[in-house]
């Protein structure tokens, strides 16, 4: 099946610093990837939909200023957090869709704002 | 808004026992249905998907999925679990733009041996 990967998988910083994502798909190529948050106990939340080449879509309620996407290829979209704090803390999910419009996951990156 | 509800919050099963766990969804147009699988410590696979045809869909692992459009529902069966099925378990449809993914709440499987 196709893979996705996420880097890093774990990240702790400090409040106030930015924390940059990477999302890639590694044997397919993805015009589209998602960007999701879950938290504990809870389902996925779509953030965003990152399309490659163009500005993201932003679900209602997400900062656009301070989750950064970039999708600069057909196989890459970064989320970026900017200006950290505590309440950012959490599990972010990327997917990519083929053209099957079937989604694929990434293994997620837990992120800690101390 | 489209939604996803999952009426199974944790489910407790022994081996062997056969499983079915509630989905339905809010739209009542054309649908595209999913269940995902996410076990412990790994990242989400699809399980199945539902585009048209054929309302019984079947998936890996011995599970299989009925689309029932009169009762908006979706619901996830496996004859006889197994201790390895312990994982959490999410419904979600293709938004009406077509373009992402919504998420039921998730069902937790704890299958005993």
């Amino acid at each position: 099946g196709a893979v996705v990967s996420q880097h890093p998988s774990r990240v702790i910083c400090k409040s106030g610093t930015s924390v940059k994502i990477e999302c890639r798909s590694l044997d397919f190529q993805a015009t589209t990837m998602f960007w999701y948050r879950q938290f504990p106990k809870k389902s996925l939340m779509l953030m965003a939909t990152s399309n490659e080449g163009s500005k993201a879509t932003y679900e209602q309620g997400v900062e656009k200023d301070k989750f950064l996407i970039n999708h600069a290829s057909l196989t890459l979209s970064t989320l970026t957090v900017t200006s950290a704090h505590p309440e950012d803390s959490s599990f972010y999910i990327c997917s990519a869709r083929n053209g099957r419009n079937e989604q694929f996951f990434g293994p997620g990156t837990r992120l800690t704002v101390l | 808004a489209q939604s996803v509800s999952q009426h199974n919050h944790h489910v407790i099963l022994s081996e062997a026992a056969s499983l079915e766990l509630g989905c339905n969804y809010s739209y009542g147009g054309t649908v595209n249905l999913f269940w995902y699988v996410q076990y412990p410590g790994q990242h989400l696979q699809l399980l199945l998907k539902y585009f048209s045809g054929d309302p019984l869909v079947k998936g890996i692992k011995g599970f299989e999925a009925e689309f029932i459009k009169s009762k908006f529902s979706f619901n996830l069966r496996k004859p006889s679990v197994q201790w390895s099925d312990t994982a959490e378990y999410f419904c979600a449809v293709i938004n009406q733009a077509g373009t992402a993914l919504i998420f039921g709440k998730g069902t937790t499987l704890s299958v005993s041996s």
